[in-house]
């Protein structure tokens, strides 16, 4: 059973679409996050979210747009997309803020944009 | 606001060498500390994690680290690598209450027979 999943594992696209990155776990943790993973591996937040309330927006373009349709779905939505967006996307739940434990890490998704 | 310095970007070592990866944080919270290990083209795993307690912190695959308050530091250290153990380190800390991960920039174990 896969506790933290990310769709889809790849993803390649052309400059200036419009993708989305789906993240779900089955957990039942209350906290989710977004971390980009650039080029040179260097990692970073961008969104967190608690029970679909977003608790945590880093410096990220507008463009990057995220969505808790449910405690148990983060997702991300990136417009008209550029090549420095090309990264490798990792998901993250956290049974709930403030508790003394750890983040679970999905896959990833690695993006290219052409 | 936290911060973290993995001042290695890679470490060469020999196979069944003793290794030490460093890592040094700064913040003016407490928070929590870990490890975290990335394989080639994969995610990130959980190597280790100090939340409270004994400051010395050990995994099933013999790696060890300590946290140590005064030097705010949490170095990992092994006796003896693998040539499996060749990977890219990241250490990270996060503040207890929202707990975002801050990462250094990794280190990256190159392991050679």
């Amino acid at each position: 059973d896969t506790a933290v999943s990310q769709t889809p594992k790849y993803l390649v696209t052309q400059m200036g679409n419009d993708k989305s990155i789906k993240c779900e776990q089955n957990l039942g943790h209350d906290t989710m996050y977004w971390y980009k993973q650039d080029s040179k591996k260097f990692l970073k937040i961008m969104f967190s979210y608690n029970n679909k309330e977003l608790i945590i927006n880093e410096t990220v373009p507008n463009r990057f747009s995220p969505k808790s349709p449910d405690k148990a779905h983060l997702n991300l939505h990136i417009n008209s997309l550029e090549l420095g967006d090309s990264a490798v996307y990792f998901c993250a739940s956290l049974p709930q803020r403030g508790a003394r434990e750890t983040q679970y890490f999905g896959p990833g998704t690695r993006l290219l944009v052409l | 606001a936290q911060s973290v310095t993995q001042l290695d970007s890679q470490v060469p070592v020999f196979e069944e060498a003793p290794v030490e990866l460093r890592c040094n944080y700064s913040s003016s919270v407490s928070v929590y500390l870990f490890w975290y290990v990335q394989y080639p083209n994969q995610g990130l795993q959980l190597l280790l994690k100090y939340l409270s307690g004994s400051t010395l912190v050990k995994s099933i695959n013999g790696f060890e680290a300590e946290f140590n308050k005064s030097q705010t530091s949490f170095h990992l250290r092994k006796p003896s690598v693998h040539i499996s153990d060749t990977a890219e380190y990241f250490c990270a800390v996060s503040d207890k209450s929202f707990q975002k991960l801050v990462f250094g920039t990794g280190t990256r174990l190159l392991v050679s027979p």
